[in-house]
């Protein structure tokens, strides 16, 4: 079974660009969760949606910051204008949205802003 | 405010040994507890789960047990294998494991030694 799938992998952007981070969420799970990883925050959630309606974007850190999913197979995570201090790595997790159910986590974006 | 902390950033064990990963947290109303693994270049993987009203849960090598007087938790591993080198999440939620968003620790870095 195919699981979380992200792209890109890394993204190498400068300062100031449009970056956008893309996320298919395994078969049948409802629920989907943005998270970031960084050396000073650990993993901390940004969104996230349950049957592709945000129900808590309260982790994302700025209105440079926004996440879409159009879809139950499709969500977005847009960084605009991107800065330095936005580099870490993102990660996407799915969930049918059981409480007894775990997340699973796609391999994550390497995100570096010059 | 770290409401889950893991206060060993790394931990050495020797291969055949118990390895014990210990995890606190400070918000009461957390009553799902979850750990995950994670490789490098790779998204975390769940690896067995707590829920409140219990106070152990075991799967096969792996056992983890839940104080909630003291808001503690700790991860038993035994024996410990080379493959079990990695890095342990803590994760806590107010829902469950895959119902809610996550709050990590930001995790310990175990190495098993031959």
């Amino acid at each position: 079974d195919a699981g979380v799938i992200q792209s890109p992998r890394h993204e190498v952007t400068e300062m100031g660009q449009e970056v956008t981070l893309r996320c298919k969420p395994i078969s049948g799970h409802n629920s989907l969760f943005w998270y970031r990883q960084t050396m000073m925050r650990g993993l901390e959630l940004l969104i996230y949606f349950n049957n592709n309606v945000p129900i808590d974007d309260s982790g994302m850190p700025e209105d440079r910051f926004s996440a879409k999913m159009p879809n139950a197979s499709f969500s977005t995570l847009k960084i605009q204008p991107s800065e330095p201090r936005d580099s870490a790595v993102y990660f996407c997790a799915s969930s049918s949205g059981s409480r007894v159910q775990p997340q699973h986590f796609g391999d994550g974006t390497r995100l570096s802003i010059l | 405010d770290q409401q889950v902390k893991q206060n060993s950033p790394s931990l050495s064990v020797q291969e055949g040994r118990i390895s014990i990963l210990n995890c606190d947290y400070t918000n009461s109303m957390f009553d799902y507890f979850l750990w995950y693994k994670k490789y490098p270049a790779e998204g975390p993987t769940f690896l067995i789960s707590i829920s409140s009203i219990k106070d152990k849960n075991e799967d096969g090598r792996f056992t983890v047990f839940l104080n909630k007087s003291a808001k503690h938790l700790s991860l038993h591993i035994v024996p410990s294998q080379p493959g079990d080198s990695a890095v342990y999440f803590c994760a806590a939620s107010k829902i469950g494991g895959g119902a809610d968003g996550l709050t990590f620790g930001k995790g310990t870095h175990l190495i098993i030694q031959p």
